[in-house]
């Protein structure tokens, strides 16, 4: 089976920086992608990493590890807003999964004033 | 815009009834999604199309049925519904199953009560 963890809660207060963990064991690998989900909302896109490294999107950042199964995702500069779910999701490569996305069970983070 | 949009948002049914979620999207891609969502689990796949006449299996599959007669729809059947399949169904699409960062959209979802 499919395999990824992330933290449940976290909380932050607002300006400061979090980062949100994210280690994956699956069979087979095509991207990793980060998701926001307000309550009451729909999943939205936040960034995708395919290769080794840092991906910079404004106060949004995700690196990715292949070799050790671990991406995170980096939040600066927290606003009120910024209190949502955040959910990780692993894209598969192999024959009829192609293209699935198993997600993460989310980490809720709170941002404090 | 191109969207996705899902019906009814909200619905209220009886155990053993037959209850069918719409899933309408303008993007004409290829992929579409049915999920659920339920405290402690996370967005579970129910099942699956990579196109017109094609579905496919998920995770949670059970007691559920889809059907693609065309590009835009992929209607979501509860042949008898149970308490077990009260939760969040959210529909997403994509354009293509591998090449780079085709990321799925999600519509709106639909919040099912099984009573």
């Amino acid at each position: 089976g499919q395999n990824i963890d992330q933290p449940t809660e976290m909380t932050a207060t607002e300006g400061a920086i979090v980062q949100i963990n994210c280690t994956y064991q699956t069979s087979g690998f095509n991207g990793l992608f980060w998701y926001q989900q307000h309550a009451g909302e729909a999943p939205t896109f936040l960034s995708y990493n395919v290769l080794d490294g840092l991906e910079e999107k404004g106060r949004f950042s995700s690196f990715l590890s292949r070799s050790k199964g671990y991406s995170y995702l980096l939040l600066k500069e927290l606003q009120m807003k910024d209190s949502a779910s955040y959910l990780c999701a692993v894209r598969l490569d192999r024959g009829s999964t192609l293209g699935r996305l198993y997600f993460g069970r989310g980490t809720q983070l709170t941002v404090w004033p | 815009d191109a969207e996705i949009t899902q019906s009814p948002r909200h619905k209220i049914t009886e155990t053993g009834r037959q209850v069918t979620l719409a899933c309408h999207q303008t993007w004409n891609h290829n992929n579409m999604f049915w999920y659920r969502q339920d405290l402690g689990h996370g967005l579970r796949l129910i099942h699956y199309s990579y196109g017109v006449q094609d579905t496919n299996k998920g995770e949670v599959s059970d007691g559920y049925s889809v059907s693609r007669s065309n590009t835009e729809d992929l209607p979501l059947t509860l042949e008898s519904a149970a308490s077990s399949q009260t939760s969040v169904y959210f529909c997403a699409s994509s354009e293509s199953r591998s090449a780079g960062n085709n990321e799925q959209f999600f519509g709106p979802g639909t919040r099912l009560t099984v009573l």
